[in-house]
């Protein structure tokens, strides 16, 4: 099944040190989405990505969606202990029959050591 | 505070008792979402009401009931679960449409930590 593929599973970092989070799908995607997940918390919005090869910031964060959207990136400059929680990509993908699924990856659980 | 509150928060139930799960979304939405949470597996979608009406079954076993009223009500009947349904029931809600190219963001509720005995 069409599926979106997120690495690596798990990170540790010391407090400071950068962060990156990367997600790849065999199909094409529409936009690609990413939440965080805090312990015990429920998945909250980041961004959304569009276009090909688009680039945001947020802050220490930046988001990358490739040229062919296939692939994108989340990128955590200088991580702090608040940044700890799972991080999510979701990629809209035409599933068929002109509908559009919202496919999760596994996510990517960072751990920041102070 | 989230804009979509869930309950309960915890339910542990035996594989012969019948529960259900609240969502509402104070958000104006037109679209609700059942997702299921299990350790090490993706978020899987369960189940997608546009303007209230059912327009995905993600291939769900008959156990598992939704009902969508109206708009900001959504509920999952719970009926003969195993102990391989137990997991985190998650709700959310959209401005978009559900299975449309850009359904925007997700608004997820805090969630029904669901354990069946």
């Amino acid at each position: 099944g069409q599926q979106v593929m997120q690495i690596p599973q798990y990170q540790h970092v010391q407090e400071g040190e950068d962060f990156t989070t990367y997600c790849n799908s065999s199909t094409t995607l529409s936009n690609i989405q990413w939440y965080k997940q805090r312990p015990g918390g429920h998945p909250v919005f980041l961004i959304q990505l569009v276009k090909s090869g688009e680039v945001k910031k947020q802050k220490r964060l930046t988001f990358q969606f490739g040229e062919a959207k296939k692939n994108s990136s989340l990128h955590i400059t200088a991580t702090q202990t608040t940044d700890v929680g799972t991080y999510f990509c979701a990629g809209q993908m035409d599933s068929g029959g002109s509908n559009y699924k919202l496919t999760f990856g596994k996510g990517t659980l960072l751990t920041v050591n102070p | 505070e989230t804009g979509v509150t869930q309950t309960p928060r915890h339910l542990v139930m035996g594989m012969t008792n019948k529960k259900s799960l609240k969502c509402e979304q104070h958000l104006g939405h037109n679209a609700m979402y059942w997702y299921k949470q299990s350790a090490k597996k993706p978020l899987e979608l369960m189940f997608v009401y546009n303007f209230k009406e059912q327009t995905e079954n993600n291939s769900v076993p008959s156990r598992f009931s939704p009902e969508c009223p109206n708009s900001s009500h959504l509920f999952l009947h719970l009926h003969t679960l195993q102990p391989e349904d137990s997991a985190l029931y998650l709700c959310a809600s959209s401005q978009g449409q559900g299975l449309m190219s850009d359904t925007g963001e997700l608004f997820f509720g805090e969630g029904s930590r669901l354990t069946v005995l």
